[in-house]
């Protein structure tokens, strides 16, 4: 099966950073890799799908890319509420497996 | 605006049984896979589980296999997930989560987890 890897796996930083989180596949998913926002106590929401294309309704400080087995999220301009965990997730094949998140919060 | 609701959590002690719900409004489930995916205390997300819409293609993480089923009812517009053999490690928020959508023309929109439910609690302890 394939493994998803994040790094890092938590980082601080202050509002109005750049923000940059990597996901490596084992195998590449092509470009069937999605992320995911998890505030505390919340539902995941689906941030990005098919490696860079927004979901509706969120914010254009996000931006995703990638493709093959290598692939990253970026928050241009950190806010106090994208404090949250984020998750990337390989969507070609089941297993659907999920990466183990990389926790981000405010300086 | 898609809805999907979980039910069926509890306090189940080791070596039980417990039958979880999914129940989805504003949207038809029958065209699309529908999946389980839990989270154990203070850990990351773990996809359980995954039936295709017409049930001919079910997919489970090993650590499961054997013990749990995933079914659905399209009828019912619900799916479920039969779990055995609970051991305390099956500890989880368990959610449903809307997958693969089998469009009108025969092909799949290749769409990841777009639809979530707000999840039920299983917790398996004596």
């Amino acid at each position: 099966d394939i493994q998803m890897t994040q790094s890092p796996s938590s980082l601080s930083a202050s509002v109005g950073d750049r923000v940059t989180i990597t996901c490596r596949a084992s195998q590449g998913p092509g470009i069937y890799l999605a992320w995911y926002q998890q505030k505390p106590g919340k539902v995941p929401k689906l941030l990005i799908y098919a490696a860079s294309t927004l979901q509706s309704g969120v914010p254009s400080r996000f931006s995703g890319s990638g493709s093959g087995t290598d692939f990253t999220l970026t928050i241009s301009s950190l806010q106090p509420e994208d404090v949250a965990t984020y998750y990337c997730q390989k969507y070609n094949s089941a297993p659907f497996t999920f990466g183990p998140g990389t926790k981000v919060d405010i300086k | 605006e898609g809805q999907l609701v979980e039910s069926g959590g509890g306090l189940v002690q080791p070596g039980g049984s417990l039958r979880l719900s999914c129940a989805a409004s504003g949207f038809s489930l029958r065209s699309y896979w529908m999946n389980w995916v839990r989270q154990a205390p203070g850990k990351g997300l773990e996809w359980v589980a995954s039936i295709k819409q017409d049930v001919s293609e079910k997919y489970y993480v090993d650590s499961v296999k054997g013990r749990f089923t995933i079914s659905r009812d399209n009828a019912k517009n619900s799916v479920f997930l039969q779990m055995n053999s609970l051991g305390v490690e099956d500890t989880a928020v368990y959610f449903c989560a809307r997958g693969w959508h089998y469009n009108d023309r025969g092909t799949y929109d290749w769409n990841p987890f777009d639809y979530w439910g707000q999840g039920t609690l299983v917790t398996v302890s004596s």
